[in-house]
This record gives C-alpha cells, structure tokens and sequence, in this order.
C-alpha cells in the first residue's frame, strides 16, 4: 500500500517568515495531492491539492510542489501569520477500486508561528 | 457548516459496551469514509464506502463495522469497546467519478473507561 512519509513533525518559525513542509510517498499510481490544516479540537480541512499532471499550484500565501519522478511533494506558506499556527497534513489519492479514492495521510507537522 | 455532520459529538462510556457514531452528509457524495485520529494525532483510514464496494482497511478489528442506510449516511458500530478505541473518530465524504477533495465531519471524540 501507500506509505507517506512527512517531514518535520514540529515547526517554529518566526512571524512574516516562511514555512516548508515536505512529504514523501511511496506508490508511483498515486494521482492527488491533497494538504489538510487542522486547528486544535477542530476538523481537517483542505487547503490547496494538487494533481500529477501538474508541477506547482499557488493560492496566495500557499503554494505546493510536486515532483513526481522524485515522489515528493512540498507546502510552502510565506509572510506566515498567527493564525497558521495549526497541524498540517499531507496525504496521497490512489484508486483503491470501484471509483473510491482512499487518501493516505502523512503524520502531520505541529507549525507554531511566533508573533 | 453542516455539509458533514457527525453524533454525538463526545462519547464516553466503558469497556465492553457496544457504541454507534452517526454521520451524514448532505452534499451529494457517492463516497463516505471513517478515519481514527489517534493522541498523537494520526490519522488513519478505517473504511470507505459507496454504492458499489465497502473498502476495509485491513488492520481495523472486525469490532468495527459500517452501516449505510442510504447514499447520505454512513454510521460506525463498535462492538465491545476497549480502552484502545479512545480516539477522535471523523467522517468524510467525496464524489466517486474522479479523484476529489474529502470533506470532514467535525470529528466523534470517544472515551473508553
């Protein structure tokens, strides 16, 4: 099956700095690329996805990479903010049949933006 | 928002009891899945399901098992609860014909005594 890994699992970072958090996966059928941010007590919740037939995806401050012939994809937030302070997931999409998509989750990274 | 919605919200009970979680969602999704979120925060899937195929994460004890009443819900019954169990437990839903985005219920946070 698919394998995620995710790296680091804690971040600081000042406020106004910038962010990365990269993954790794396993499975060359994996197709999307989703990032979720889970604030504390709350619900994931889809920030931006990406999809193998593209290389890089901006939306404002976020953007994400994917390199697919390296297997691995990055989440880059800039001119970080308080409110970014949350666990970040990353997560691949492979077909597990019958046209349901099953995500594998990486472990999550802790961002802590420090005003 | 109630595109995804889970119950109850917290449960608590003891060991041995058997327990149901709820969901529904309203957004007119082929696809439901349930994931664990475990203290440390990792989240695993235990099921998807559709109308055509339940997909069973094979390390999930046969404990657990969902029930589809309809395409709009998707409702978790544990079996004989152990203190293992305790987690957060979220539902999900997505459209089946491609690829797509999940959207997560608000999440079960079950205790087991």
């Amino acid at each position: 099956g698919e394998n995620v890994e995710q790296h680091p699992s804690t971040l600081s970072v000042q406020e106004g700095d910038s962010a990365v958090i990269k993954c790794t996966y396993s499975d060359s059928a994996s197709n999307y690329f989703p990032w979720y941010k889970q604030e504390l007590g709350k619900r994931p919740q889809l920030i931006i996805d990406i999809r193998s037939n593209v290389g890089e995806k901006k939306d404002q401050r976020i953007a994400v990479t994917l390199n697919k012939t390296a297997k691995h994809f990055s989440l880059h937030i800039t001119e970080t903010q308080p409110e970014d302070s949350a666990v970040y997931f990353c997560a691949a999409s492979i077909n597990s049949g019958a046209g349901s998509y099953q995500l594998t989750f990486g472990k999550g990274t802790k961002l802590s933006v420090i005003p | 928002d109630t595109a995804v919605s889970q119950t109850p919200k917290y449960l608590v009970t003891q060991m041995g009891n058997d327990k149901s979680i709820k969901c529904e969602q309203n957004l007119g999704h082929d696809t439901m899945y349930w994931y664990k979120q475990d203290s440390k925060k990792f989240l695993k899937i235990m099921f998807s399901y559709n109308n055509k195929e339940l997909i069973i994460n094979e390390t999930v004890p046969n404990r657990f098992s969902p029930k589809s009443p309809d395409k709009a819900h998707l409702n978790l019954h544990i079996n004989s609860l152990e203190l293992g169990d305790s987690a957060v437990y979220f539902c999900a839903s997505s459209r089946e014909d491609r690829v797509e985005t999940q959207y997560f219920g608000p999440g079960t946070r079950l205790l087991v005594l």
